[in-house]
């Protein structure tokens, strides 16, 4: 069973920066199947990056995903006030796949 | 507009059942497989397990099969998740979302809103 581990823990910038958050697998992720969501205070998770880089509808520019193999990264350009939150990676390119990434909290420094 | 509306929050007591319950709307229901996912408090995500409405074909994660069960009813567009008899350790957000489905795994790209069950004697 793949392991996703997500560094930093807890990542804390300034409305503006940018963010830069990891996600490595425990093995290679075929085809780069590799999802991320936000999930901010009392509210379900919202997707917005699959196949490692495709954007899903509605997501902003600024957020981009980039990585294959076992490193996948997921970059959020000129942080706006609304992108504070937790951020979950997950694999669905080997089975099983039923786990998430611990998480990634992006807090305002 | 794809949407899931995820019944009520619910308070029980240890022993009891429960039945939740996610409706979907705005897409063809029967072909979206749709998963339900756990959310301890102040914890990581988890996948429970997910259904496919056209024909109920249900898969459990090994840690939750044999605790809950998965159900839907596409004529009403709806899935649930049971409990026949709760724990104080049930207690969580549930949240499900429709998925898309690979050949060895899936990603939700819509959620309900979540259902928080309480369960405490």
């Amino acid at each position: 069973e793949i392991v996703l581990t997500q560094s930093p823990g807890t990542l804390s910038l300034s409305p503006g920066e940018r963010a830069t958050l990891s996600c490595r697998a425990s093995q290679s992720v075929s085809s780069g199947y590799l999802a991320w969501y936000q999930q901010k205070p009392g509210q379900a998770p919202r997707l917005l990056i699959y196949g490692a880089s495709s954007r899903a509808t509605g997501i902003p520019d600024r957020f981009s995903g980039s990585g294959s193999g076992t490193d996948f990264t997921l970059t959020i350009n000129r942080l706006e006030p609304e992108d504070f939150a937790v951020y979950y990676c997950q694999q669905y390119g080997n089975s099983p796949a039923w786990t998430f990434g611990q998480g990634t909290k992006v807090e305002i420094k | 507009e794809v949407q899931l509306v995820q019944s009520g929050a619910e308070v029980k007591k240890p022993g009891e059942s429960l039945k939740i319950s996610c409706k979907g709307f705005g897409y063809n229901f029967p072909n979206y497989w749709i998963g339900w996912v756990r959310q301890m408090p102040g914890k990581n995500l988890e996948w429970m397990g997910l259904i496919y409405p056209g024909d109920s074909e249900t898969r459990y994660s090994p840690s939750f099969q044999g605790q809950v069960t998965i159900s839907a009813d596409k004529s009403i567009t709806t899935a649930y998740l049971q409990w026949s008899s709760l724990k104080a350790s049930d207690t969580a957000i549930y949240y499900c979302a429709r998925l898309l489905v690979y050949t060895n795994g899936w990603y939700g790209d819509y959620w309900g809103q979540g259902t928080q069950v309480t369960v405490s004697s």
